[in-house]
């Protein structure tokens, strides 16, 4: 069964701080890794991650996968109140492309 | 990029009626719809997937008859909640994938009440 766990559950920083998420995997025949923001509503894509050590960049964000290692990290540098939000991790295996997801990062960024 | 559209946005329901949910592709054809719950301060958890003209499969601990989900054309799936209770509460979110998209993209959800 695949699993995907990510840590820490719940942080809270400052705004201008920087913040490290991370997403640990267990997952037969690994496609790709993803990760959401998610408010009130459905989750928005963020990242998409498929080969090992190539660092994905938006802004503020940033990703990148270590496939031998079986994780990735999400980081977020200079943090806004507008970052608030639960970060998704989830990792699309073996079953096609439904994902599996992890818990969640609650993020609370306060002014 | 991929649009996947979801109605009702959100919905109150009696105790023991049925309320049905539309997943629409649109601007591709979905040949698989994943169905996705979730339920307060937890994490999205897969329910069924199905694929065009075919029957649902439904993952473990899923109630088929009471979770029905049709599946009958390219670009519109439905999930019908039959006789829901109070614990059928919850966020329901749907994405598809096909042509190319890979399911990533979510439809904007349906926050089910039910009273």
């Amino acid at each position: 069964e695949d699993k995907v766990v990510q840590s820490p559950l719940s942080l809270v920083v400052h705004e201008g701080d920087t913040v490290t998420l991370n997403c640990s995997y267990e997952v037969t025949n690994f496609r790709s890794l993803l990760w959401y923001k998610q408010e009130k509503k459905a989750p928005t894509f963020l990242f998409m991650l498929t080969s090992s050590g190539i660092e994905k960049k938006s802004g503020r964000l940033s990703s990148i996968l270590d496939k031998k290692e079986l994780f990735s990290i999400l980081n977020i540098t200079a943090t806004q109140t507008g970052d608030s939000a639960v970060y998704l991790c989830a990792v699309a295996g073996h079953a096609g492309n439904m994902l599996t997801f992890g818990g969640g990062t609650r993020l609370m960024v306060k002014p | 990029g991929a649009v996947v559209s979801q109605h009702p946005s959100w919905v109150i329901c009696k105790s023991g009626t049925s309320v049905k949910i539309e997943c629409r592709s649109l601007d591709f054809q979905a040949t698989t719809m994943f169905w996705y719950r979730q339920f307060p301060k937890q994490s999205l958890m897969l329910m069924a997937t199905s694929n065009e003209g075919s029957k649902a499969t439904y993952e473990q601990g899923v109630e088929k008859d009471k979770f029905l989900i049709n599946h009958a054309s390219l670009t519109l799936s439905t999930l019908t909640v039959t006789s829901a209770h109070p614990e059928d509460s919850s966020f329901y979110i749907c994405s598809a994938s096909g042509q190319g998209r890979y399911g990533y993209t979510f439809g904007s959800g349906t926050r089910l009440t039910v009273v």
